[in-house]
């Protein structure tokens, strides 16, 4: 099955600088790429996706970028608030299976004022 | 968006007790939908997939017969813990994907403590 794999699993931002985190994925199937935002004891939130058929797309301070030769993809926080910290799930999917959902492991971002 | 919603929102049960927790698409069907358990400080983890009119897919390493999965309509689906112990005490999130975009939408989450 899929195996997604995400660095670094802590991240110390001075407010304004930029946040990268960055995820491997095992599965060249895998077809799907979305970066959940998860605060204590909530849901996660989606903040942005990305299809296999695009290798590049930004909302505002958040982008997300794809290599599919080399199967990672990160994501690109800048301008980085204190209201951005929290903890950040990347996942991978494919469609066919249904967008079962396979997480990295996380990484709590903390933006420092 | 699409809302998924969990209930209950949180849960004290004895150890060897049943709970139950619901999860309902509230304005759209969700043939499929997903249960997560996540422990402190760890990431999500798929434990099963409900698929309404039919039996739940387990993830590896899930028992089956400790987490009953039932998913009766296109806007419930339920997940059962038996003879909770201690260790089952966890966050348990569902999803289900909305109609249109193919989001995932994930419900509140039902943290249980079994003491």
């Amino acid at each position: 099955g899929e195996n997604v794999e995400q660095h670094p699993s802590t991240l110390s931002v001075q407010e304004g600088d930029s946040a990268v985190i960055k995820c491997t994925y095992s599965d060249s199937a895998s077809n799907y790429f979305p970066w959940y935002k998860q605060e204590l004891g909530k849901r996660p939130q989606l903040i942005i996706d990305i299809r296999s058929n695009v290798g590049e797309k930004k909302d505002q301070r958040i982008a997300v970028t794809l290599n599919k030769t080399a199967k990672h993809f990160s994501l690109h926080i800048t301008e980085t608030q204190p209201e951005d910290s929290a903890v950040y799930f990347c996942a991978a999917s494919f469609k066919a299976a249904g967008n079962k959902l396979t997480f990295g492991g996380g990484t709590r971002v903390l933006v420092k004022p | 968006g699409a809302v998924v919603s969990q209930h209950p929102s949180w849960v004290i049960c004895k150890s060897g007790t049943s709970v139950k927790i619901e999860c309902r698409s509230l304005d759209f069907q969700a043939t499929t939908m997903f249960w997560y358990r996540q422990f402190p400080k760890q990431s999500l983890m798929l434990m099963a997939t409900s698929n309404e009119g039919s039996k739940a897919t387990y993830e590896q390493g899930v028992e089956k017969d400790k987490f009953l999965i039932n998913h009766a309509s296109l806007t419930l689906s339920t997940l059962t813990v038996t003879s909770a112990h201690p260790e089952d005490s966890s966050f348990y999130i569902c999803s289900a994907t909305g109609p249109n975009t193919g989001e995932l939408f994930f419900g509140e989450g039902s943290r249980l403590t079994v003491l």
